[in-house]
């Protein structure tokens, strides 16, 4: 198994940056994906590849991934950017997610 | 744009079976492995397995094997996952969810997911 740790909440201010962590073991050789989660909706796909955006995913959203830390920032947050936002990677060919972070705005 | 619809919320008793169907449109099922993550109420994502649809190469997650069975309907693009031995807490919404590529996915994001289907087991 492979462990992906996130910190369980974060909150911003709107138009503050939100900065989620997600920390594993050699997680700077994997690609990092992350999804946004609203409440009682499907995921969605946010960042693949540690830092690229999918179509339609506004550019506030972005990513890094260095040090065995993966780094999702959302520049000048929106009230709508409420939600749970999981990373994933993979490991030995499985997937495995971290625990999720709710992020607050308020 | 690709489309996932799943079947309906399910309630079943204590040692029964589920399957779940899941139908993908708007995309080439071929280009696509399905993989099934569920969510358990209040809890975060985890991932069952997966399925290559066009070779039937399956992959489970060690938690669930013995138990899981995925399938997939190239002639109608649909795929299944089947839980067997339910228990209460296998209580959670079951998603499928395509990872581009084909065969060669390991790396690829999760990047179309369906609706979720709510499975409840309870006596």
């Amino acid at each position: 198994s492979y462990e992906l740790t996130q910190p369980p909440s974060a909150s911003v201010s709107p138009g503050q940056t939100a900065i989620i962590t997600c920390s594993g073991e050699k997680l700077t050789e994997k690609y990092v994906s992350w999804y946004q989660q609203k409440s009682g909706q499907s995921p969605v796909l946010v960042i693949f590849e540690d830092n690229k955006r999918p179509s339609g995913i506004p550019e506030r959203f972005s990513g890094s991934n260095s040090g065995n830390t993966a780094t999702l920032t959302i520049s000048g947050t929106q009230a709508l950017d409420e939600a749970d936002y999981y990373c994933q990677a993979w490991d030995n060919s499985n997937i495995f997610f971290g625990g999720g972070t709710k992020l607050t705005v308020l | 744009q690709v489309q996932l619809v799943q079947s309906g919320a399910e309630v079943k008793k204590p040692g029964s079976s589920v399957k779940v169907s899941c139908k993908i449109s708007g995309g080439d099922f071929r280009n696509y492995a399905i993989t099934w993550v569920r969510q358990a109420p209040g809890h975060g994502l985890e991932c069952m397995g997966r399925i290559i649809p066009v070779s039937g190469t399956t992959s489970y997650a060690q938690s669930f094997q013995g138990r899981v069975s995925m399938t997939a309907d190239t002639f109608t693009s649909t795929a299944y996952m089947e839980l067997s031995g339910l228990r209460s807490d296998d209580t959670a919404v079951y998603y499928c969810v395509t990872i581009p590529g084909g065969d060669y996915i390991v790396g690829n994001p999760l990047n179309y997911w369906g609706q979720g289907t709510v499975v409840t087991v309870s006596s």
